[in-house]
């Protein structure tokens, strides 16, 4: 089956405690995001990779890292977590990339993530 | 620069009735626009693609270049339909999304 899948799917931590949130998905999509949904703000995005070892910083960068070293892993690293990065976090995939228009994208389940 | 705008948070409509969920973009090439929902406790999934012009379970919506607008409309509302919908633009190399509108149909 097609998708693309996130864990943990909840995870409460406290401030500083380094954390991974891993994403992977079987579509051999060349583009993958992070987003982070907030009440009232829609769906910002984090990061985003056109390729492998190719990534770019989206609209709220600050305090998160991402890797691209295989095509279908995108995990989304938080060095130091602080209570404002509390939210919940999704990860999207997509096949169209490089000069051609960005086709849509497909969703994980979404990781609930507390910082205590 | 906020790029897409989504003017309703809630939007409560009866069983039967027609609905319509606005969306207005600014961007200044040729826009790429989508729409998204989000039913209860499942993941984002699209729902229409401008550039398919598709009808996806009796929802349209027109890009009208003019009012930079990619309203989302259905004739005849289902309870079904009772979901989060966010409208979505790509520019670039990102997405951006609107603040999404919560839609309650009514039965």
């Amino acid at each position: 089956e097609a998708q693309v899948t996130q864990n943990p799917r909840y995870l409460i931590t406290v401030t500083g405690k380094k954390l991974t949130v891993t994403c992977s998905q079987n579509m051999n999509h060349e583009y993958m995001s992070w987003y982070r949904q907030d009440p009232g703000l829609g769906l910002r995005q984090i990061y985003y990779s056109m390729n492998v070892e190719v990534t770019d910083k989206g609209d709220v960068p600050e305090g998160y890292k991402v890797s691209r070293k295989e095509k279908r892993n995108f995990p989304l690293i938080l060095e130091s977590p602080s209570p404002n990065q509390t939210s919940l976090y999704f990860c999207a995939s997509s096949l169209d990339a490089g000069a051609t228009r960005l086709g849509p994208q497909y969703f994980g389940p979404g990781t609930r993530l507390t910082v205590t | 620069a906020q790029r897409v705008t989504q003017p309703e948070k809630l939007l409560s409509v009866f069983k039967g009735a027609p609905v319509e969920l606005k969306c207005n973009y600014s961007y200044s090439g040729s826009p790429e626009l989508f729409w998204y929902v989000q039913y209860s406790r499942q993941r984002l999934q699209l729902l229409l693609r401008h550039i398919s012009r598709e009808s996806i379970k009796g929802f349209t919506a027109d890009l009208n270049k003019g009012e930079t607008s990619f309203h989302l409309k259905k004739p005849f509302a289902q309870e079904e339909d009772s979901a989060m919908y966010y409208c979505a633009l790509t520019s670039g190399n990102q997405f951006y999304f609107g603040t999404g509108t919560s839609l309650t149909v009514i039965p």
